[in-house]
């Protein structure tokens, strides 16, 4: 069975300092992985994926997430945070077999001033 | 370029009321779904549909019909709604071209059941 497990519901850390939001899922089978956000009272926007290639990925707004496939993990991290990224972040997979997606239960990410 | 459109963005309803919450996308995915968003629980899929005319359940369908009569639009129906399916229904639609195409998402629609 597939699952996305997110191990932290709730991250608060001061503005300007590094964050890791921590994603592990577990499937039989090769996946896709993706990271969400989700801004108060909006719909959830894809922040990054990977799907093959280089293990380190990259989004626009300084955010970075690593596959290790060995862990089965895809934690998202980003070296110094700001007041505008105080979010809700979904981890999700996608298998290669089938059309669903799986989501972790969300971190609720808060920068404090 | 609206993506992922839904209405009402609010709703109200009383127990043993019927409504249809609607989802329309534009950019031709055959890959539809309805989820459900409470405290805690993050995103539980409801129903999907892999193209016109083919629906299936997903992990909470109790309670919720949808159709698919066109590519475009995938409609969530609560035939007697219930205080339990006070919730967050996000909508979401992708391409089937290849399984690495993420989701989008509509910007949800916000139920209370009194």
């Amino acid at each position: 069975a597939q699952s996305v497990t997110q191990l932290d519901s709730q991250v608060p850390v001061f503005e300007e300092a590094p964050v890791e939001l921590r994603c592990n899922y577990s499937s039989s089978v090769s996946v896709y992985l993706f990271w969400y956000v989700q801004y108060p009272n909006q719909g959830l926007q894809l922040l990054l994926k990977y799907l093959s290639g280089s293990t380190l990925v990259e989004s626009i707004n300084g955010f970075e997430a690593e596959f290790n496939k060995s862990q089965t993990s895809f934690h998202l991290r980003k070296p110094s945070v700001h007041i505008s990224d105080t979010a809700e972040y979904f981890c999700a997979v996608r298998l290669n077999t089938g059309n669903q997606f799986y989501f972790g239960t969300g971190t609720s990410l808060t920068v404090i001033p | 370029n609206a993506g992922v459109t839904q209405t009402p963005k609010f709703q109200v309803l009383k127990t043993g009321q019927s409504m249809t919450l609607q989802c329309a996308q534009d950019m031709n995915h055959e890959y539809m779904s309805w989820y459900r968003q409470d405290p805690g629980m993050g995103l539980r899929l409801i129903h999907y549909s892999v193209g016109a005319g083919i629906t299936d359940q997903g992990e909470v369908p109790n309670g919720y019909n949808v159709s698919r009569s066109t590519t475009e639009d995938f409609p969530l129906r609560l035939l007697s709604a219930a205080p339990s399916q006070t919730s967050v229904y996000f909508c979401a639609s992708s391409s089937l071209d290849s399984f690495n195409q993420p989701q989008h998402f509509g910007d949800g629609t916000r139920l209370s059941i009194l």
